[in-house]
């Protein structure tokens, strides 16, 4: 069976600090891949997502970047961390038509 | 613009009390309606898929239905770990690699 990681669960990061989450998918091969934003009370911004190595589109320009450096594996960076990118961040895969979610990496900067 | 809204924002039931969530879309073209279920600090959990007016699944205590601009997700004798978020979100007809919009939700509280 299909299973999806993310990487950390919490992290709180002093603004201006670096970033980077991980999320690795098994149990598949060649998924399309997502980054997510929810914000407290919101639903889920659509960050970027991949339809392959080294295939990234991002959907809103912001202070992150994406990067697929191999096939089940998706990463999420920052060079430097603002207030705002405060959130819950979740990665996704799609089997079919269905997006699958992971647990989810809350992001506290201050 | 393509858009999903849902409502109520927040729902508080009776257990056993029946009630339905709301979604209502408005879309060029729907390939799709999705609801899922999200518990605090966790993960969107996959419900249910529709796909065309007068769609109906079940699961449980949950039933979804589809119409051509709306949806309903209706809860049957509701326990209290039904309490949750419950979102719903679009795949528009067009859209590449299965883009979802989602709406804010609903946060269910289910109360013994």
């Amino acid at each position: 069976s299909q299973t999806i990681h993310q990487w950390p669960a919490t992290l709180v990061q002093p603004v201006g600090s670096p970033l980077s989450l991980e999320c690795t998918v098994e149990g598949t091969s060649n998924p399309n891949l997502y980054w997510y934003r929810q914000a407290a009370g919101r639903g889920l911004q659509l960050l970027f997502y991949s339809v392959g190595i080294g295939q990234i589109s991002s959907e809103v320009p912001q202070n992150l970047s994406a990067s697929r450096p191999q096939d089940r594996q998706f990463i999420l960076s920052s060079k430097k961390l603002l207030l705002s990118d405060s959130g819950f961040y979740l990665c996704a895969w799609t089997q079919g038509e269905t997006q699958y979610f992971g647990p989810g990496t809350r992001l506290l900067v201050l | 613009e393509d858009q999903v809204t849902q409502s109520p924002e927040a729902l508080r039931l009776q257990e056993g009390e029946s009630s339905s969530l709301n979604c209502s879309y408005t879309v060029s073209g729907l390939r799709g309606l999705f609801w899922y279920r999200q518990d605090p600090g966790k993960g969107p959990e996959f419900l249910f898929t529709l796909y065309s007016a007068g769609e109906e699944k079940e699961k449980e205590r949950l039933k979804a239905t589809l119409t051509k601009k709306e949806s309903f997700l209706h809860i049957t004798a509701p326990k209290p770990e039904d309490s949750a978020t419950y979102l719903c979100a679009f795949r528009d007809y067009g859209g590449a690699t299965n883009k979802l919009i989602f709406g804010t939700g609903t946060l269910l509280a289910v109360q013994p």
